[in-house]
């Protein structure tokens, strides 16, 4: 079984620029987070989809990140337009639909980002 | 102090040596889960422990779990050099609520 996996694994844009990040969590987990980890501080919860919902998107920095999910499928994480201290690894994370708070959530691989 | 905070944050030890890593929380959880990131690698999951229960093993992995003073810490027994990694704790309410603290890079010397 395929873990989760994210694109691009690198990333290296200019400041103003605009950068879309993908993540294909494990098939058939309904629950789909997105976390980061900048400048080497600790890691951070961004948002949650149930399916193609937003259940909680209460970590979410600033208007110009915008995350989707249509289908409830793949989800994309898009940042526009990037900032210097937008810069730091971006994880995503899965996990069964049954009891989200009490099963293991799987990460991929991160995305790292360097905005220059 | 942020939850899941982890302590020491930086660890050196030689190998065959034990490492002992502590982290707090702070409200109610569910569950609490320990990680490892090798440098430049994504989260890896390593143990999950319930909140009813004390201790948890898994290989030369010890987990316990104290509710009454949201601590909780993770033994890596007979310490080798392909342990040397960033290790986070992340607690789980009751929610969909999921925390990590600050991480304690550990380094294994040979």
């Amino acid at each position: 079984e395929a873990g989760v996996t994210q694109f691009p694994s690198h990333s290296v844009i200019e400041k103003g620029q605009t950068v879309t990040l993908r993540c294909d969590p494990i098939s058939g987990h309904d629950n789909l987070y997105w976390y980061r980890r900048v400048m080497g501080k600790e890691i951070k919860f961004l948002l949650h989809f149930v399916k193609e919902s937003k259940q909680d998107e209460s970590g979410m920095p600033n208007n110009r990140f915008l995350a989707e999910r249509t289908g409830g499928t793949y989800s994309t994480l898009k940042v526009q337009p990037a900032e210097l201290e937008d810069s730091g690894v971006y994880f995503c994370a899965s996990s069964h639909r049954s009891s989200p708070s009490g099963n293991t959530i799987y990460f991929g691989e991160g995305s790292w980002l360097t905005v220059v | 102090s942020q939850q899941g905070e982890e302590d020491p944050q930086a660890l050196s030890i030689q190998e065959g040596e034990n490492a002992t890593m502590n982290c707090s929380y702070k409200t109610s959880i569910n569950n609490l889960q320990w990680y490892r990131q090798n440098s430049g690698r994504g989260l890896v999951h390593l143990i999950l422990i319930r909140s009813n229960e004390r201790e948890k093993h898994s290989g030369r992995l010890r987990v316990t779990l104290d509710t009454s003073k949201k601590s909780s810490s993770l033994l890596i027994t007979a310490s080798r050099a392909a342990d040397t990694a960033s290790y986070f704790c992340a607690s789980r309410d009751y929610g969909q609520n999921f925390v990590f603290g600050p991480g304690t890079r550990l380094s294994v010397l040979p």
